[in-house]
């Protein structure tokens, strides 16, 4: 059983360039939701993709966008990056139609260093 | 505003012997659920428990129990029987429509 991937593990960008990372959920999953994680920090929700939608958003610049594909992986893009942008970035995914809807699965991460 | 506090940045407990982990939240919903996660530093968000806010029973999963008190808001963790497998970040999270995660709590379990 396939669990949450994301890629790539590491990026180093300068600033006011763009970035895109990318998420699978998993197997059997249709839901995937975006979070930012500063160093010392809990993780903060930046939006959730459903049936290629946006469906939730947190408190995060339009600079944040993302997109949902029909095979239910996700992309994170960040525009005009800021030093402040610097995290890890999380994917989790969850299964709308279960019964367990609100349990996220979280992947590995992508550690994103703007410089 | 609704928040997350884990009131504990750092705990320490011997192996074998029992941690209990706080957790407090602020919501004026009626319907929510609670997780804790668990972050080793190899950095996966790892689920331990959940629960939901209108069962009355506390959840338990093998070692890991909670003591959720709805109307004191709180949601604390014990973890019994403690491994070393177990030291890690430790993040009490909410979820009334988004999820909301505390700022978290160090674990580590000594030898």
């Amino acid at each position: 059983d396939a669990g949450v991937t994301q890629s790539p593990t590491h990026l180093i960008k300068t600033r006011g360039q763009q970035v895109t990372l990318r998420c699978s959920p998993k197997s059997g999953h249709d839901t995937v939701s975006w979070y930012q994680q500063a160093l010392g920090q809990g993780p903060q929700f930046i939006f959730q993709y459903y049936e290629e939608e946006e469906r939730q958003r947190g408190n995060f610049p339009d600079r944040f966008s993302g997109h949902q594909f029909p095979n239910y992986s996700s992309e994170l893009n960040v525009n005009a990056l800021l030093l402040g942008d610097s995290a890890l970035y999380l994917c989790a995914s969850s299964l709308v139609t279960s019964g367990d809807q609100e349990t996220q699965y979280f992947g590995p991460g992508t550690r994103l260093l703007v410089l | 505003a609704q928040t997350v506090t884990q009131s504990q940045p750092e705990m320490s407990v011997q192996e074998a012997e029992t941690v209990t982990l706080s957790c407090t939240y602020d919501t004026s919903e009626n319907n929510y659920y609670l997780f804790w996660y668990k972050q080793p530093p190899s950095r996966q968000m790892i689920l331990v428990i959940r629960q939901e806010a209108y069962k009355q029973q506390n959840a338990t999963e093998n070692r890991f129990s909670v003591n959720f008190q709805k109307a004191a808001k709180s949601f604390s963790l014990k973890i019994s029987d403690s491994q070393l497998g177990d030291t890690a970040m430790y993040f009490c999270a909410f979820k009334p429509n988004d999820m909301r995660f505390g700022a978290g709590t160090r674990l580590t379990v000594k030898p």
